[in-house]
């Protein structure tokens, strides 16, 4: 099984502020493709999908969310924060069974 | 658009039974993979199980293996998860979700998710 850890686990922030979110997994995600993913869950939400292939945005995600790595070693960038940001995120490789989660990185309005 | 709208959810006794229900539209459900995947209250996200889109491959977590069934029914363009011997760390929201089965697009698109709770 592949664990993906997180980090931080939680990030407090102001609107207009710059944030990289981390990813790393025990082993590579990426074969002939990079099975990582990105969501933002909202409270009482379901997850939306952000990102995939660790750096395609999802269809009407704002260019402010920016996706990088491969491999091991990921991260999401959002470059100006917006109020409707302010979520837990989550990466995900969706590769290799079972499908694993981080356990999720927590930004929070200061 | 996609929907994905869920039923089923309730509280069931220790050792019980229970089918969630996910009903899709805005898209051809028998092209897809589709999984469930499920939240513990205040904790983060678990991947249950993936079904293929003719149902030939079906793939499970470890913590459901033999006690939970993934099925569907495309003429229905419905989805099922089919929850046996129940246990109190079942509680969770569970939602249903396009994708899976190495989907290169992750899990783009979600239900609203349906409570179930395990308790006597």
């Amino acid at each position: 099984e592949i664990v993906l850890t997180q980090s931080p686990g939680t990030l407090s922030l102001s609107p207009g502020e710059r944030v990289t979110l981390s990813c790393r997994a025990s082993q590579s995600v990426t074969t002939t493709s990079t099975s990582l993913a990105w969501y933002q869950q909202l409270p009482g939400q379901a997850p939306r999908l952000l990102m995939f292939g660790a750096s395609v945005r999802a269809p009407g995600i704002p260019d402010r969310f920016r996706g990088s790595g491969s491999g091991t070693d990921f991260t999401l960038t959002i470059t100006r924060l917006e109020p409707e940001d302010f979520a837990v995120y989550y990466c995900q490789q969706y590769g290799s069974s079972p499908y694993t989660f981080g356990q999720g990185t927590k930004l929070e309005m200061k | 658009q996609v929907q994905l709208v869920k039923s089923g959810g309730d509280l069931v006794k220790p050792g019980g039974s229970l089918r969630l229900s996910c009903e899709a539209s805005g898209f051809t459900f028998s092209d897809n993979y589709m999984s469930w995947i499920r939240q513990a209250p205040g904790k983060g996200l678990e991947w249950l199980a993936y079904i293929s889109p003719s149902s030939s491959y079906t793939d499970y977590a470890d913590s459901v293996k033999g006690r939970f069934t993934i099925s569907r029914d495309n003429t229905r363009n419905s989805l099922y998860l089919q929850m046996n011997s129940l246990r109190g760390d079942d509680t969770a929201v569970y939602y249903c979700a396009r994708g899976g089965g190495g989907s290169y697009y992750g899990f783009d698109h979600w239900g609203q998710g349906t409570q179930v709770t395990v308790s006597s």
